[in-house]
């Protein structure tokens, strides 16, 4: 089946600094979502990207929809305590056949240092 | 809060048993969509419901069913229950059947033990 290549699988930050994150895979996507995940919780929606090319801010957090449609990245700047957790990307296909359903990478775990 | 409700929290029991996971989407989202997330695994898409009707399946064992009813509530069905079933267990709700603006909203899961 399709696949998300996500990485890193994680990091350790320590307050103040920027980090990146990226995911990436062969078939082509209409949609990239990116999603945070605190222990115990769902997943929380904190960016969408429609378009290629797209660069769209939230705050400290900034996400690219790959020109390729193949990848997108997300970083943090200026990171905080509060941004350890789960950070999972998600894609729609441009083909349609899942109907809507996404495919997700299999997360970058944030830990502090 | 997402507006997705999941129920129960948690859920423990024994192998080969059967159990129920409830979910009510957020107000006036159509689509269901459970997920199946194992420790340290990423999250595995399992069904998709639009309107009370199937409309996408992912990897979802034959022992697992699930229905969207009249009211839009959705069911997750998990029967003959292994030791590997246990995980936490997503819906996730939105409206349009898979458009470009499709966004998915997730509930706070069920964490499924079996013993």
């Amino acid at each position: 089946g399709q696949q998300l290549n996500q990485s890193p699988q994680s990091m350790f930050i320590q307050e103040g600094e920027d980090v990146s994150m990226n995911c990436t895979s062969s078939s082509i996507f209409n949609t990239w979502l990116w999603y945070k995940q605190d222990p115990g919780e769902g997943p929380v929606l904190l960016i969408a990207l429609y378009k290629a090319g797209e660069l769209t801010s939230n705050g400290r957090l900034t996400a690219q929809f790959g020109i390729t449609r193949k990848d997108s990245f997300l970083n943090i700047s200026a990171s905080i305590p509060s941004d350890v957790g789960i950070y999972f990307c998600a894609g729609q296909l441009r083909d349609g056949g899942s109907q809507g359903n996404l495919i997700f990478g299999k997360g970058t775990k944030l830990s502090v240092k | 809060d997402s507006g997705v409700t999941q129920t129960p929290k948690h859920l423990i029991t024994a192998t080969g048993q059967r159990v129920t996971l409830r979910c009510s989407p957020r107000s006036g989202d159509l689509s269901v969509y459970w997920y199946q997330q194992s420790l340290d695994q990423g999250l595995q898409f399992l069904i998709q419901y639009y309107n009370g009707e199937e409309r996408a399946k992912g990897n979802i064992l034959e022992r697992f069913s699930a229905q969207q009813f009249p009211d839009l509530h959705s069911e997750l069905n998990l029967s003959s229950l292994e030791l590997g079933d246990s995980a936490l267990y997503f819906c996730a709700s939105s409206s349009p059947p898979g458009g470009a603006k499709n966004i998915q909203y997730f509930g706070a899961g069920t964490r499924l033990s079996v013993l």
